[in-house]
């Protein structure tokens, strides 16, 4: 069985300013993916980024971009230079390779981040 | 490129009382994956289908079901309806095939029963 933790239940930051957002996994699967989520007030779950077990760099996409430590099962999520729309609930998440594992994603508690101005 | 639509967005029922929530993926996608979201257990991951057939099942009581039709659109059915069941209800939708890829969520049912 896979499982997200995320230590941080809620973070404040300055707007403009980085934040990072920890993620721990644990996996005995050799091939997965991880994934970041961000859920507005509204409620629907926006991809940021993603990055596979396999993938030699860490994955970048805008502002966002992920620290993938595989050795110590993390993939933190970076946001730099912070704006008010920031603010909302992150989801960290895995799924496994394998025709049983299909569309299965696993999510931490989630971190409410808050980006004050 | 239209995302995934989920409907009704709200709604309010009963105990007892049963309910469908419909889910359309976006064009080309395959796989529909179905959640539950609660304050207190979070998200928790309720079935997957592809190509009409269900290949992942979580561990919910079988009140909870689902189908996924020829055009990949899915409808989840709870029926006898419990207070534990009010939850923001999400779908996801992806290609389905090859190594984990991104999935996207649709905005939710927000179920209330009462």
């Amino acid at each position: 069985a896979q499982k997200i933790t995320q230590t941080q239940p809620g973070m404040f930051v300055q707007e403009k300013e980085a934040v990072t957002l920890d993620c721990t996994y644990d996996t005995s699967d050799p091939s997965y993916g991880l994934f970041w989520y961000k859920q507005p007030s509204s409620g629907e779950m926006i991809f940021l980024i993603y990055q596979g077990s396999y993938d030699q760099q860490n994955a970048t996409e805008g502002r966002y971009s992920l620290n993938f430590q595989k050795a110590r099962k993390s993939a933190n999520l970076v946001i730099s230079a912070s704006q008010l729309g920031d603010s909302a609930m992150y989801f960290c998440a895995i799924e496994v390779s394998g025709g049983t594992s299909y569309g299965k994603l696993t999510f931490g508690q989630g971190t409410i981040l808050t980006v004050h101005p | 490129k239209a995302g995934v639509t989920q409907t009704p967005r709200y709604l309010i029922k009963t105990r007892g009382q049963q309910v469908t929530l419909s889910c359309s993926p976006i064009s080309g996608h395959r796989s529909v994956s179905w959640y539950q979201q609660t304050p207190g257990q979070g998200l928790q991951f309720l079935f997957e289908y592809f190509s009409e057939t269900q290949r992942n099942k979580g561990n919910f009581p079988g009140r909870f079901s689902g189908r996924q039709f020829s055009n990949s659109r899915s409808e989840m059915n709870v029926s006898t309806l419990e207070l534990g069941d009010s939850a923001l209800y999400l779908c996801a939708s992806s290609l389905g095939q090859g190594n984990p890829g991104e999935l996207f969520f649709g905005e939710g049912s927000r179920l209330t029963v009462l």
